[in-house]
């Protein structure tokens, strides 16, 4: 089946730095990444959608200038938290779809982030 | 603002009872799908209905979905311990559209 990773899978850091987290579709090409927030025992939320090659969509209210995604093959999307603040705690969840009428998305495993 | 509103919030159910999640949404859709979510992990996919489907299964689960009533249920039949987990609601738009995920249910099943 389709499988995509995640990387890293927690991460803490302190107030004020960058963080970037990975997020690998292994067998199949992602055209479309989508990238959620989870905050603890709520649902996920969508940050914004990115297509490869191409600058992501964000969802109203979510900072494109804080929240900085690459997808610049078919296979990673990066999302970069730039200077972390702890109320950027969270678990920060990547999926990934190929095709544009397949409609299934494959989530990775998730990464929890810590800001101190 | 989420579309879906799953009821219950909460379930706990003795192992081998049946489990009935609902998810309620507001526009037109697609699809709907099921996702599980164990405890600080990611989803996985359960099953997805399209919008012209009444009714669908896989294994032990039973999806039925009445766009007249913009609602959909989740059956768990034989529910087992390793069931335990929260389900969530996503509706798609259109085919090919972003996901709009309900607030779930935590589902508990007693051994």
């Amino acid at each position: 089946g389709a499988v995509v990773s995640q990387h890293p899978s927690w991460v803490i850091c302190k107030s004020g730095t960058s963080v970037k987290i990975e997020c690998r579709s292994l067998d199949f090409q992602a055209t479309t990444m989508f990238w959620y927030r989870q905050f603890p025992k709520q649902s996920l939320m969508l940050m914004a959608t990115s297509n490869e090659g191409s600058k992501a969509t964000y969802e109203q209210g979510v900072e494109k200038d804080k929240f900085l995604i690459n997808h610049a093959s078919l296979t990673l999307s990066t999302l970069t938290v730039t200077s972390a603040h702890p109320e950027d705690s969270s678990f920060y969840i990547c999926s990934a779809r190929f095709g544009s009428s397949y409609n299934e998305q494959f989530f990775g495993p998730g990464t929890r982030l810590t800001v101190l | 603002s989420q579309q879906g509103e799953e009821d219950p919030q909460a379930l706990s159910i003795q192992e081998g009872e049946n489990a009935t999640m609902n998810c309620s949404y507001k526009t037109s859709i697609n699809n709907l799908q099921w996702y599980r979510q164990n405890s600080g992990r990611g989803l996985v996919h359960l099953i997805l209905i399209r919008s012209n489907e009444r009714e669908k299964h896989s294994g032990r689960l039973r999806v039925t979905l009445d766009t007249s009533k913009k609602s959909s249920s989740l059956l768990i039949t034989a529910s087992r311990a390793a069931d335990t987990a929260s389900y969530f609601c996503a509706t798609a738009a259109t085919s090919g559209s972003r996901l709009t995920f309900g607030e779930g249910t935590q589902l508990t099943v007693n051994p």
